[in-house]
Order: C-alpha cells, then sequence, then structure tokens
C-alpha cells in the first residue's frame, strides 16, 4: 500500500530563517506531487505541483520555493520566511494521469515568531 | 478558473440527527472529491463522483453528484460525534498537473 509522510509535524521559526519541509511517498512510482498551504480559517491554496523528477510548476509568486530531487521526494523551501508565511502545509499525491483523488500527509504546522 | 462554493460554513448539530453539506460549482465537474479533515490533521479522502446522477455510500454517509454536475451533496444519517471535523469537496480542474480546486469547507460540530 502506498503511504506519504511529511517532516517535521510542527516548526517554530523566526522571521528571516530558512525553511525546508520534506515530503515523501512509498509504495507506487512517478506520482504527481503537491504542496497546499491552509491559512487559518481558510481553504486549501495550491503551492506547487510537480509530474516528474526535476519538474515544478508554481501557482503563486511568493518566496517559496518547491524541489523533486528524487522521484519520491518532494521538498519545500524558503531563503528567508516572512510573518505571512505562517500556516498549515500540506503535500500530497496522486497516480499519474486522469480522475484519481489526491492523498495527503498530515500537515506541517509553521508558526513563524 | 472554476470555483467551489460549500455550505453551510458550520454546522452544529445534535448527536443522531441527519444533515446535509453542498458544494456547488462554477463550471461542469469532471471530478468531485469529498475530504474529510481533524483539526491540525491531514484531509482523509472519502469518496469520488464523476457522472451525473452518481451516488456513492460508505457506513453512514452518503456523497451524490447531480444530472447537471454543478452540484453535489453531502448527507451524513444518524450523526455521531465522529463525524465531527472540516468536510471539503475538492474539483479536477483538468489543467497540467491535475490539480484540484477546493471550497472552503464545512465545520461540523456533533453534540452528545
Amino acid at each position: 500500500s502506498q503511504t506519504i509522510h511529511q517532516w517535521p509535524a510542527t516548526l517554530v521559526q523566526p522571521v528571516g530563517s530558512p525553511l525546508s519541509l520534506e515530503c515523501t511517498v512509498e509504495g507506487t512510482s512517478n506520482p504527481n506531487l503537491y504542496w497546499y498551504r491552509q491559512a487559518a480559517g481558510r481553504g486549501l491554496q495550491l503551492l506547487f505541483y510537480s509530474v516528474g523528477i526535476g519538474q515544478i510548476s508554481s501557482e503563486v509568486p511568493q518566496n517559496l520555493s518547491a524541489s523533486r530531487p528524487q522521484d519520491r521526494q518532494f521538498i519545500l523551501s524558503s531563503k528567508k520566511l516572512l510573518l505571512s508565511d505562517s500556516g498549515f502545509y500540506l503535500c500530497a499525491w496522486k497516480r499519474g494521469e486522469g480522475n484519481q483523488p489526491q492523498h495527503f500527509g498530515d500537515g506541517t504546522r509553521l508558526s513563524i515568531l | 478558473s472554476q470555483e467551489l462554493e460549500q455550505s453551510p460554513q458550520s454546522l452544529i448539530v445534535q448527536e443522531g440527527k441527519n444533515l446535509t453539506i453542498n458544494c456547488t460549482s462554477s463550471k461542469t465537474l469532471y471530478g468531485l472529491y469529498w475530504y474529510k479533515q481533524k483539526y491540525g490533521e491531514g484531509l482523509i479522502f472519502l469518496m469520488m463522483l464523476q457522472k451525473g446522477g452518481e451516488e456513492k455510500s460508505h457506513e453512514k454517509i452518503t456523497a451524490k453528484l447531480d444530472e447537471k454536475k454543478q452540484q453535489s451533496s453531502l448527507h451524513i444519517t444518524a450523526s455521531q460525534p465522529s463525524h465531527a471535523g472540516i468536510y471539503l469537496c475538492g474539483a479536477d480542474t483538468r489543467y497540467a498537473g491535475n490539480m484540484l480546486t477546493f471550497g472552503g469547507g464545512t465545520r461540523l460540530m456533533v453534540k452528545p
């Protein structure tokens, strides 16, 4: 069966510090991968998606970036965090093309001080 | 772009009561997904609907997609405290990467 892991579960960072959140998927190959942000009381905002190694598409311009160094690894990064980067970050995967559900990790709660 | 509107935004029901959550799309739905989220946790996939008039059930939760494929409803029968959480509908955008667009969510509380 397939599993998705995100870490860390919670993170408290000062403004201006760097960020690295990691997401890995097991039990499948060549998945589509997604990073979402969920602000308090708001819906899900898609940040990045990837359909293959090294292929990253950005949906929202911001100071975040994403990378996919391996088939089942997706990393969300920032060189300098802003207060507005606080939120709940979710990674998701789905099987290739076609109508298939996305499956989500447990999320990372990021607080910027 | 496709937009999904969920109603109500929040709902408090007495345990044992039935309830319905609606999800309305600004465009035709080609794939509609229902998820449940508990506070501070990831989304759990509940059901996927694709065909007009389709209906699926899992335990006491039933989801339907209308014939015109622009509205979906999620119905919970005899609600229990374990049903509490945030319910989100998501729709296939048919854009590259098979992105989903999500509704704003419905927060459900079940009073014992």
